[in-house]
């Protein structure tokens, strides 16, 4: 069974610039969740998607935003690319639509803003 | 903003003991999990607990959640160099969408 896909898998931009990120979540699962991962805030949550529609969102700009497509592939945009977003971005897929049965992480995208 | 914290942020043990890592949380919630990360790569599911369960074993891995004190503790017996890895706490809300993770614990095991 192939896991959690995420593309490309390092990324170079420059600030201003924007950037999508690419997710394809476990076959069958439904729900996708993407996450931040930097030195110096940790892991933090950015969205959550569940047949399509968004469900949660974390406390972030709206430079950086998402959809879901109906094949569940889930795709992260940011806009307007600041030094700050240089980070490691994780995609996550479960079965379900709550967290009770654990999340497969993909191996991320990292993301270099200079 | 991140749930909780995680005790200690580093540790670094001989193979052969066993690590404890502990982790706090701040708000009610559904179940809690531990997922360990190698390096800056993906992160890995470990174990589940849920809200009303105590205590919880996996293989080499044993898991406490006290949701009196909003805390869980894991337990890796026997280490092994090759369980050098980030090991974080993640909770689960009652929404039961999102994850919240504490800040991590950094385990080094010599061989």
């Amino acid at each position: 069974k192939a896991g959690v896909t995420q593309t490309p898998r390092y990324l170079i931009k420059t600030r201003g610039q924007q950037v999508t990120l690419s997710c394809s979540p476990i076959s069958g699962h439904r729900s996708v969740s993407w996450y931040q991962q930097t030195p110096g805030q940790g892991l933090q949550f950015l969205f959550e998607y569940f047949s399509e529609t968004q469900r949660n969102k974390g406390n972030f700009p709206g430079r950086f935003s998402g959809r879901q497509f109906s094949n569940s592939r889930s795709e992260m945009n940011v806009s307007t690319l600041e030094l700050g977003d240089s980070a490691l971005y994780l995609c996550a897929s479960s079965v379900g639509s709550t967290g009770s049965y654990g999340y497969t992480f993909g191996s991320g995208t990292r993301l270099t803003v200079v | 903003s991140q749930q909780g914290e995680e005790d200690p942020q580093a540790l670094s043990i001989q193979e052969g003991e066993n690590a404890t890592m502990n982790c706090s949380y701040k708000t009610s919630i559904n179940n809690l999990q531990w997922y360990r990360q190698n390096s800056g790569r993906g992160l890995v599911h470990l174990i589940l607990i849920r809200s009303n369960e105590r205590e919880k074993h996996s293989g080499r891995l044993r898991v406490t959640l006290d949701t009196s004190k909003k805390s869980s503790s894991l337990l890796i017996t026997a280490s092994r160099a090759a369980d050098t890895a980030s090991y974080f706490c993640a909770t689960v809300n009652n929404a039961g969408n999102m994850l919240t993770f504490g800040g991590g614990t950094r385990l080094m095991v010599k061989p």
